[in-house]
């Protein structure tokens, strides 16, 4: 299957740091999606990249379709304690597969 | 986009028990797929549900462990049959629509 390297593996920031994370691919991919997942909660759809070299901005996040279509990362500005949390990406290239990076997780200090 | 219920939210089980969990989409959709974590891990993918035909499978999940049902185009059920500590989990729903994917709250299973 298809391998997303999802890097860093974790990170801990002081309150009010930018953040930056990304996801690279062996193959490239139709559409980009991150998530962030809170404890004992299921992932939550925070970004959608449809075009390669997209930049979409959700409030404090913005993301980036990589222009080759095998990359892609999530910045977030500003941090604050309830960016806590696990971060993934994910890859679709047809539209029934989906594959996953192996998470960020984010830890902010007060 | 779709919110996606899921039940029960959490349960514990004897090894060699079956567990079902049931997935309630506030709409039709035609493809569900039912996703596995462990702890600190990301998501891998068991199988996918379409209403109308059987599940497909991802590669170390059979359906004699893992059977699936789509009754229609808002509901699901994946069974975990004949349970191990090693079934312990997260187990998540999730919905496909344009491109994007939605997920449930999940199910957290122990299996003493």
């Amino acid at each position: 299957g298809q391998q997303l390297n999802q890097s860093p593996q974790s990170m801990f920031i002081q309150e009010g740091e930018d953040v930056s994370m990304n996801c690279t691919s062996s193959s490239i991919f139709n559409t980009w999606l991150w998530y962030k997942q809170d404890p004992g909660e299921g992932p939550v759809l925070l970004i959608a990249l449809y075009k390669a070299g997209e930049l979409t901005s959700n409030g404090r996040l913005t993301a980036q379709f990589g222009i080759t279509r095998k990359d892609s990362f999530l910045n977030i500005s500003a941090s604050i304690p309830s960016d806590v949390g696990i971060y993934f990406c994910a890859g679709q290239y047809n539209f029934n597969k989906f594959y996953f990076g192996s998470g960020t997780k984010l830890n902010v200090k007060p | 986009s779709a919110v996606i219920s899921q039940k029960p939210s959490r349960d514990i089980c004897q090894r060699g028990t079956s567990l079902t969990i049931q997935c309630q989409v506030d709409s039709q959709v035609t493809m569900m797929f039912w996703y596995r974590q462990q702890p600190g891990q990301s998501l891998t993918l068991i199988a996918t549900a379409n209403q109308g035909s059987e599940a497909t499978y991802e590669s170390g999940f059979v359906i004699d462990k893992f059977p699936i049902s789509r009754p229609n185009l808002t509901f699901s059920t994946l069974t975990v049959s004949n349970m191990s500590p090693e079934d312990s989990s997260i187990y998540l729903c999730s919905v496909a629509t344009t491109g994007e994917q939605y997920f449930g709250p999940g199910t957290r299973l122990t299996v003493t």
